[in-house]
């Protein structure tokens, strides 16, 4: 079956790094996201990666992934008070087309 | 990036009501678009997906009658609750997909409806 699992909270300090982690279990994901969602708000795309890829860096933003464990993590690097929301993990079965599985959600709290 | 917009962007009425949220995509063509719906502090709940034209495909448990979904161009999608009851007060939130220039197909999220039925 489908599942997507994401650990429900995350604190940090202003200027740590975060690391939000996701596992999945069907191991035919072809994409994997991260979304943001701030109180009030839709969601927007953060990243997404290719289940063929390791990992992807984006400015602040690190994603790896580790197809054999079906596991995937999100790293926010000096993270931010703007940074405090909710992070989905979402993984995609067919092909960029395909619908998606979202996780929970980890609400990260960034404290000053 | 894409923008995709929602029209309410917060609705209160009274219930038997019927409420319509629109959903557009204002700077590409949406060849699909979906309707979520987001409970407190849970993960957002897939409630349809629909094509330009074509009938919309509703998820198992999702009442096709009492949730409306007309999708009239390739900008535009809407969601009618029928008859509102207080247990369809939600976060509705759609979201379209589509390809920008240039790049992949990607799935794209608008701001969300809040629904209050009182």
């Amino acid at each position: 079956g489908e599942d997507v699992e994401q650990s429900l909270f995350l604190s940090v300090r202003e200027g740590d790094s975060s690391v939000i982690n996701c596992t999945y279990t069907d191991s035919s994901s072809t994409y994997l996201y991260w979304y943001k969602q701030e109180p009030g708000a839709g969601l927007q795309l953060l990243t997404y990666i290719f289940s063929n890829m390791d990992m992807k860096q984006d400015q602040r933003l690190t994603v790896l992934l580790n197809k054999k464990d079906k596991h995937l993590s999100l790293r926010i690097a000096d993270t931010q008070t703007g940074d405090s929301a909710i992070y989905f993990c979402a993984e995609s079965m067919g092909g960029s087309q395909g619908n998606l599985i979202f996780g929970k959600g980890t609400k990260l709290s960034v404290k000053p | 990036g894409a923008v995709v917009s929602q029209h309410p962007s917060w609705v209160i009425c009274k219930s038997g009501t019927s409420v319509k949220i629109e959903c557009r995509s204002l700077d590409f063509q949406a060849t699909t678009m979906f309707w979520y719906r987001q409970f407190p502090k849970q993960s957002l709940m897939l409630m349809a997906t629909s094509n330009e034209g074509s009938k919309a495909t509703y998820e198992q448990g999702v009442e096709k009658d009492k949730f409306l979904i007309n999708h009239a161009s390739l900008t535009l999608s809407t969601l009618t609750v029928t008859s509102a009851h207080p247990e369809d007060s939600s976060f509705y939130i759609c979201s379209a997909r589509g390809v920008l220039a240039g790049g992949p197909y990607e799935q794209y999220f608008g701001p969300g409806t809040r629904l209050t039925v009182t």
